[in-house]
């Protein structure tokens, strides 16, 4: 699976966008972009993914690059709640060698009031 | 709509035990997986399922078997708990409908297991 590179964390305060980005430059064609969450003590969250163009659903957006080697994910109005760890992570489609999400170790978001 | 659920919560085993960490989903979702999570750290892979009978190896499966007899249920089984093997541990579900080609992941809350 290509690999991903976060930065390991950002702070942000309450009620402000947040920008969290993700490189992938050994992105393939059909790898698809997916972002993830961990809230403290609890299992990962779906947040959103993509694989060419930018996608909005109630959580958050996801904004891709041209070329696909970088996107980022942007929180409109960031809250307490948002205090996460957050995984960029490249899923090749099943079928293909690896079907699964691997995880690396994300970016931690703090969120100050 | 429960969701993945994953049992026990908590558990301390010793050091060559064995136990069975249970999952099931009632989404009808035919990918299941298993994951494991040392602190601070991302999760790792253990095994994986694209449907009842069909199991595969993850990133690390060394001390683990699983199986999937069934839609629901992913159960992990330990056998001679090693204390390397104390960690966080979740399973996930997912499901691919006909012409999708990617989809999201339903983790459950996980299990917290010491060998000590």
């Amino acid at each position: 699976d290509a690999k991903t590179t976060q930065p390991n964390s950002m702070e942000s305060n309450e009620e402000e966008p947040v920008h969290l980005p993700c490189n992938h430059s050994t992105i393939s064609g059909t790898d698809y972009i997916h972002w993830y969450r961990q809230l403290p003590s609890q299992g990962p969250e779906y947040v959103i993914h993509g694989l060419t163009s930018n996608v909005n659903n109630r959580m958050a957006s996801l904004a891709i690059a041209e070329d696909r080697k970088s996107s980022t994910l942007i929180l409109h109005r960031a809250t307490l709640r948002d205090a996460a760890v957050y995984y960029c992570i490249l899923k090749t489609p099943p079928g293909e060698a690896g079907t699964a999400l691997i995880f690396g170790k994300g970016t931690t978001l703090s969120v100050s009031s | 709509n429960a969701g993945v659920t994953q049992t026990p919560k908590f558990r301390i085993l010793k050091i060559g035990q064995s136990m069975t960490l249970q999952c099931t989903q009632d989404m009808n979702h035919n990918y299941m997986y298993w994951y494991r999570q040392d602190p601070g750290m991302g999760l790792k892979l253990i095994y994986y399922s694209v449907g009842a009978g069909i199991t595969d190896k993850g990133e690390v499966p060394n001390g683990y078997n699983v199986s999937r007899s069934t839609t629901e249920d992913f159960p992990l089984r330990l056998e001679l708990a090693a204390p390397s093997q104390t960690s966080v541990y979740f399973c996930a579900s997912s499901y691919l409908a006909p012409g999708q080609s990617s989809y999201g992941y339903t983790f459950g809350s996980g299990t917290r297991l010491t060998v000590v």
